[in-house]
């Protein structure tokens, strides 16, 4: 059974600082992994996905990186803003028995401090 | 405007009786999700469907019930049977499910009971 750990499980910055988010999970068998936000009350926004192929993926100050050989992969997040504070989770999609299959870690809750 | 619209906001729930929230999507994508979101916990899957007239149960189904009549739409009965029913409801839509596409999310219903 695919487990998804997110640690920590909270994170205080001052603004402007860069810094690193970890997911990591159990069986390296997957198609992809993506990294979401989730504001308080809201859905979840995709940030980034990355293929099982691919080592990293960018968008603006953010960079996910992946190594499933480690079952791990990390959210880069340059020059924190306020803005950023959210709840980040990952999910690992992957196949599970007979089916495709998508587990979510708990999240991290991210506060950025002005 | 394109998106997943989820209604309602808020729904409460008197003892036995049944709810539907609703979900409507634009987006034109054939796999939709059901996702039950507990605090500090992960997303648990209740329902999916690939395709219209098609449906299947996820990891916790029982209590739950769905239909999909048409490709926009994908409504999810919240029945007495289940027990324990007040968390945050999310529905997503993938265009197309088991395939490296990002999952899109709505705004979700948080269902409390009375």
């Amino acid at each position: 059974k695919q487990e998804v750990t997110q640690i920590p499980a909270a994170l205080s910055v001052p603004e402007g600082e860069n810094l690193v988010l970890n997911c990591s999970f159990t069986d390296s068998a997957i198609y992809n992994l993506q990294w979401f936000r989730q504001d308080p009350g809201k859905g979840l926004t995709s940030l980034l996905l990355i293929q099982s192929s691919q080592r990293e993926q960018t968008s603006g100050r953010l960079n996910a990186s992946l190594d499933k050989s480690s079952g791990r992969s990390t959210l880069y997040i340059a020059a924190s803003q306020p803005g950023d504070s959210a709840t980040y989770l990952c999910a690992v999609s992957y196949y599970g028995g007979s089916n495709y299959k998508l587990t979510f870690g708990k999240g991290t809750l991210l506060t950025v401090n002005p | 405007d394109g998106g997943i619209t989820q209604s309602p906001k808020y729904l409460f729930r008197k003892e036995g009786q049944n709810v539907t929230l609703s979900c409507e999507q634009n987006l034109n994508h054939d796999a939709m999700y059901w996702y039950r979101q507990d605090p500090g916990q992960g997303l648990r899957l209740i329902y999916y469907s690939q395709i219209v007239n098609d449906f299947q149960k996820g990891d916790i189904a029982e209590g739950y019930s769905v239909s999909r009549e048409k490709k926009e739409s994908f409504p999810l009965t919240v029945t007495s049977a289940q027990k324990n029913p007040t968390a945050f409801y999310l529905c997503a839509t993938q265009y197309r499910r088991a395939t490296n596409e990002k999952l899109f999310f709505g705004s979700g219903t948080q269902l409390s009971v009375l």
